[in-house]
């Protein structure tokens, strides 16, 4: 069955250390992976995609097929990184997704 | 210009009753979809339109849960006899088919409705 999980519900680090917010996704096509991310009384929005092989405020993922993993990570946390994370899979050739059931990342002073 | 929107923000409702859920997509967006958003559950897919294609509807939980979008623009969530269980967040999202060969689907999010049931 295809599936995403997350399995760390909350993830607290220190401002300046590094951060990887874990995914691993079960799926039998070719994934299209994302990671969404919600701030404190804002929408839920796009942080980046597997395709692109982007670097958004410092974050990064890499899809590992092998693993099947698509961990957001960087080097060094900040304050503002403090919300909730989301990893998403998109079905090859459709618009349905599944997302996992999110990270609140803290960072503490 | 305008993102998503939805109506009410907010509903109290009383079990057994029937609610509707607004969305309104940005103008032009060809894909909109309905989750749900539960504590501890993440996102839950409902269900999405895209264009003139018959709606993939795998996701609703029960068939007191329906759907329809009027116009290729707006759509309205219906759940029929409301139960405590249906208590969450509904989310809309909307999202652009490009013409070219890469599919723009960056799903932008409405700020949601909170659903009580009492």
């Amino acid at each position: 069955a295809q599936r995403v999980t997350q399995p760390e519900k909350l993830l607290s680090v220190f401002k300046g250390a590094p951060v990887e917010l874990k995914c691993n996704y079960s799926y039998s096509g070719s994934p299209e992976l994302f990671w969404y991310v919600q701030y404190s009384r804002q929408r839920l929005q796009l942080l980046l995609r597997h395709i692109s092989r982007e670097s958004i405020k410092g974050f990064t993922a890499d899809l590992n097929k092998g693993e099947t993993s698509f961990h957001l990570k960087k080097p060094f946390a900040q304050e503002e990184d403090s919300a909730m994370y989301y990893c998403a899979l998109k079905f090859t050739g459709t618009y349905k997704y599944i997302f996992g059931t999110g990270t609140r990342l803290k960072v503490l002073a | 210009g305008a993102g998503v929107s939805q109506s009410p923000s907010n509903k109290v409702t009383e079990k057994g009753k029937d609610v509707e859920l607004r969305c309104d997509p940005i103008s032009g967006h060809t894909a909109l979809y309905w989750y749900r958003q539960s504590l501890g559950q993440g996102l839950e897919f409902l269900i999405y339109f895209q264009g003139n294609s018959a709606p993939d509807k795998s996701g609703l939980p029960s068939d007191r849960f329906s759907a329809e979008r009027t116009g290729g623009s707006v759509s309205t969530l219906t759940i029929q006899r409301t139960q405590q269980e249906d208590s969450a967040v509904y989310l809309c999202a909307s999202s652009l088919r490009s013409s070219g060969g890469f599919i723009t689907d960056t799903q932008y999010f409405g700020p949601g409705t909170r659903l009580t049931v009492l």
